[in-house]
């Protein structure tokens, strides 16, 4: 089946600080999200981007399709954006839906 | 729209007992997805139904565990004998692959068998 990889596993900002998540996919897809799990648990969608780049206020995602991956930036971090952030990708319309194994990002203040 | 609701928010349980978990789609949503997240295995896919109908149940870890639709408003998620091991929250995921858009998850169940 489809490999879904994640990287960093684990990463620690200051607030103000910007990054990237990376998220590599062993085939190709049909569609890819990127979702928020908050310290409380919820899954929040943040972008549905099988391709091309998408911006919603600090966030911003780019998918390269054809070179397998997807990055996630997020600029000037809050605490608020503290949580594990999952890819999840799948090869056919309304299929198997499968999630990479997370970047867990801590915000301090 | 509500979004995807499932019941119990948690589920506290003895080890043998019999456990349903319930989840309600979106609305004209056909897809409908269970997982299950552990620290040690991340989220999983358990099952998927297109259209009511079951697709592949491989993610499904044992015959303890079954799933239905019986409409395309209900699911459950039912666990016979539950054991310590199947604690974990279990979220629903609803999308219109129809529409090729994207998936919505339900606030999950926190399941603990004891």
């Amino acid at each position: 089946g489809i490999q879904v990889e994640q990287s960093p596993p684990d990463l620690i900002l200051q607030e103000g600080a910007n990054s990237t998540l990376r998220c590599n996919f062993s085939d190709s897809v049909n569609n890819l999200q990127w979702f928020h799990q908050n310290p409380w648990g919820q899954l929040i969608n943040l972008f549905y981007i099988p391709s091309g780049t998408k911006q919603n206020g600090r966030l911003s995602a780019t998918t390269v399709a054809t070179e397998r991956y997807s990055l996630l930036y997020i600029s000037s971090s809050q605490t608020t954006d503290s949580g594990v952030y999952f890819c999840a990708v799948d090869l056919d319309h309304g299929q198997n839906f499968v999630f990479g194994p997370g970047t867990r990002l801590s915000v301090l203040p | 729209d509500a979004g995807v609701i499932q019941s119990p928010r948690h589920e506290v349980t003895e080890m043998g007992q019999e456990v349903t978990l319930r989840c309600k789609p979106i609305s004209g949503h056909n897809s409908l997805f269970w997982y299950r997240q552990t620290m040690m295995r991340g989220l999983e896919l358990l099952i998927y139904f297109n259209n009511n109908v079951p697709i592949d149940d491989s993610g499904m870890p044992e015959d303890r565990f079954s799933a239905k639709m019986p409409n395309a408003s209900f699911s459950t998620l039912k666990i016979q004998p539950s054991e310590p091991r199947d604690s974990a929250v279990y979220f629903c995921a609803s999308r219109n692959s129809r529409a090729n858009t994207e998936a919505f998850f339900g606030q999950g169940t926190r399941l603990t068998v004891v």
